[in-house]
């Protein structure tokens, strides 16, 4: 069936180093996709999105890279902080629901 | 605007009872969902409401059910607890269909 999933389950940094995770999707009618970020005990909090007409939308440190053609998603951190240690997930949204990813576990190292 | 506020927001109930989840969204939003997160499965997705009506639902038994009131404030419903149901229940609204959907700190439930 269609799924979100995310390529490795944990990423380890060193502070300052930039961080890249990765999420693969697999139904093409996916228009929309977003990052979250979820720290121990919190809800996840919206990072960034884009849309499906778009291929790199970049926010505050942040940039996401979307490649269709390969149907892959990244979230690039730059500089990354002790703050940045989270799980992170990607969303995507096709046929009105929003489908998560498993997750990935960043940990930032001083 | 307040945040999306779920209660309560620590359960413990014992097998066969049942639990009822309440979640009030961001003023002025319409959609709500509900996710079940355990540490094996993820973020899984149960179902949908806007204005009322579930608009999409994720593949769960019959036994969690939910419905929506006329001020957007939903809640969810699972009868016949199973052990396997423990887990963080989190509820995110959105104004629509699109856009950020704005998550709540969930509600811990855990079953004994």
């Amino acid at each position: 069936g269609e799924s979100v999933g995310l390529h490795l389950p944990t990423l380890s940094v060193q502070e300052g180093d930039n961080s890249i995770i990765n999420c693969a999707y697999s139904n093409s009618a996916s228009d929309y996709f977003i990052w979250y970020k979820q720290e121990s005990g919190k809800g996840p909090q919206f990072i960034i999105d884009i849309r499906s007409n778009m291929d790199k939308r970049q926010g505050q440190r942040v940039t996401v890279l979307l490649n269709k053609t390969v149907k892959h998603l990244s979230l690039q951190i730059a500089a990354t902080q002790p703050g940045d240690s989270a799980v992170y997930f990607c969303a995507e949204k096709g046929n009105n629901d929003m489908r998560f990813g498993a997750g990935t576990r960043l940990t930032v190292k001083p | 605007k307040a945040g999306v506020t779920q209660t309560p927001r620590y359960l413990i109930k014992t097998r066969g009872q049942q639990v009822t989840l309440s979640c009030s969204p961001i003023s002025g939003h319409r959609s709500v969902s509900w996710y079940q997160q355990t540490p094996g499965q993820g973020l899984q997705f149960l179902f949908e409401y806007f204005s009322e009506t579930q608009r999409n639902k994720g593949n769960f038994p019959g036994r969690f059910s939910g419905r929506q009131f006329s001020n957007s404030r939903s809640e969810m419903n699972v009868s016949t607890l199973e052990l396997g149901d423990s887990a963080l229940y989190l509820c995110a609204s959105r104004e629509g269909g699109m856009g950020e959907a704005f998550f709540g700190q969930g509600t811990r439930l855990t079953v004994v």
